[in-house]
């Protein structure tokens, strides 16, 4: 079985700073995807950026990248330039790649509260 | 853009009655899921679907039951609700050997 944590229960920045959520996990697969999704205050949970773990470049999205150690177990979130609209809860997600048969199924951290301040 | 709805925002029952909650999605997706979301516990997969009549446990189906009968709706069923069930209940959908879970906007129930 998997598990994922997240040691960080809130975290704040100041607008237009650099912010970094962690997140540790623990498997003894081999192939395999993480996740981070964002759930903004009373809103639906969406997709932020994924990491495949046969890749070794860190994956990016715009302001978003992510710092992936996979001997380290280690999968942490950079937020550049942050934005008012980036405050959410954050959830690192674990999902084993079982390939066309997969059905996808995720196991979370505990999540992580950001709040940027103006 | 990908619909997933479900039936309400916020439900309340009492403690013994049956209660169904239900999710839709409009993308002609095969899987769906069933998590729940608690404080400092994140979110914990309940039952998934991975096809029309087709059903798994998740990791906490104890008390929880589920119904597939059409491809686009996925109903969580709780036979006698506890106040332990109080919690958000959130549904996602995806294609099969796609890796992106897409979201409802979830149901908070409170048991009483």
């Amino acid at each position: 079985a998997q598990t994922v944590t997240q040691s960080q229960p809130e975290m704040s920045v100041q607008e237009a700073e650099t912010v970094t959520l962690s997140c540790t996990y623990d498997t003894s697969e081999n192939n395999y995807y993480l996740f981070w999704y964002k759930q903004p205050p009373s809103r639906q949970m969406i997709l932020v950026i994924r990491q495949e773990a046969y890749k070794q470049q860190n994956a990016t999205e715009n302001r978003f990248s992510v710092n992936f150690q996979k001997a380290a177990k280690s999968f942490s979130l950079k937020i550049s330039d942050s934005q008012l609209g980036d405050t959410a809860m954050y959830f690192c997600a674990f999902m084993k790649n079982a390939g066309g048969t997969s059905y996808g199924k995720l196991t979370f951290g505990q999540g992580t509260i950001l709040t940027v301040h103006p | 853009d990908v619909k997933v709805t479900q039936s309400s925002r916020y439900l309340v029952k009492r403690t013994g009655e049956k209660v169904f909650l239900e999710c839709v999605q409009d993308m002609d997706h095969e899987n769906m899921f069933w998590y729940r979301q608690d404080p400092g516990l994140g979110l914990r997969l309940i039952y998934f679907s991975y096809d029309v009549k087709m059903k798994e446990k998740g990791d906490i189906p104890e008390g929880y039951s589920v119904s597939r009968e059409k491809k686009e709706r996925f109903s969580l069923i709780l036979e006698s609700a506890s106040t332990n069930q109080t919690s958000m209940y959130l549904c996602a959908s995806k294609w099969t050997g796609t890796y992106e879970q897409y979201f409802g906007p979830g149901t908070r129930l409170t048991v009483t």
